[in-house]
């Protein structure tokens, strides 16, 4: 089944130990984003790609980075993991704008990153 | 700037019984609107969309209205299981028509036995 990967499921950090996770797809989508979800909170965009074009989110910190090196794959890097970047982190991906400009995201599972 | 409102309260409900949540939203009139449902521990998965000019959307249990003079969707499951027990999140386009939606933070459902 096509579907969106994240691995690894659970990563524990130490309090500025560089992270990264990873992220791929066998949809083939075009769009690839990362969200940050806290508890009970809404998925909080990143940053995302259209195809290889990189979009920042304008309050992401520069702790964060991405790089997409073909369609299938997307990586988040946190270079200096703080005590507040404990959190869910989600990939998604989307496909070429559909009818009227419609899409779903597509979900991985997730990574629960730990900083201890 | 746009901002969607979700009941932050569970809403618990018995088996059998028709779910009802809300999505209410401000400063924006979206084309379509997206319903999600999250599990714990997992990332959202897609339910239903419906678009701006559609009053209501049926897919099995599932229902979907969207009032663009309230600015409210209500999402619906009836004859509801224990199953169903989940976060349900509103997602809508950012303004200016753009492909990349913004979530709300979602209610979550218990359906008790």
């Amino acid at each position: 089944d096509a579907m969106v990967i994240q691995n690894p499921r659970y990563q524990v950090t130490q309090f500025g130990k560089p992270v990264t996770l990873s992220c791929s797809q066998t949809l083939n989508h075009n769009v690839m984003y990362w969200y940050q979800q806290k508890s009970s909170q809404a998925p909080k965009l990143l940053f995302h790609y259209y195809d290889k074009d990189f979009n920042n989110e304008a309050d992401t910190p520069d702790n964060f980075q991405s790089r997409r090196p073909n369609t299938s794959f997307c990586f988040l890097d946190i270079r200096s993991p703080g005590l507040g970047d404990a959190a869910m982190y989600l990939c998604a991906t989307s496909g070429r704008e559909g009818l009227a400009g419609v899409n779903e995201q597509f979900f991985g599972p997730g990574t629960r990153l730990t900083v201890l | 700037s746009q901002k969607i409102e979700q009941n932050s309260e569970a809403l618990n409900i018995q088996e059998g019984k028709t779910a009802t949540l809300t999505c209410n939203y401000t400063n924006y009139s979206p084309a379509y609107l997206q319903w999600y449902r999250q599990d714990p521990g997992r990332g959202p998965v897609f339910l239903l969309l419906i678009r701006e000019n559609e009053k209501e959307k049926r897919k099995e249990r599932l229902k979907v209205t969207f009032d663009t003079t309230l600015k409210q969707s209500l999402f619906h499951i009836t004859a509801s299981q224990p199953a169903d027990s989940a976060t349900y999140l509103c997602a809508l386009p950012r303004k200016g028509g753009s492909y990349i939606p913004t979530f709300g933070r979602g209610t979550s459902l218990i359906v008790h036995p």
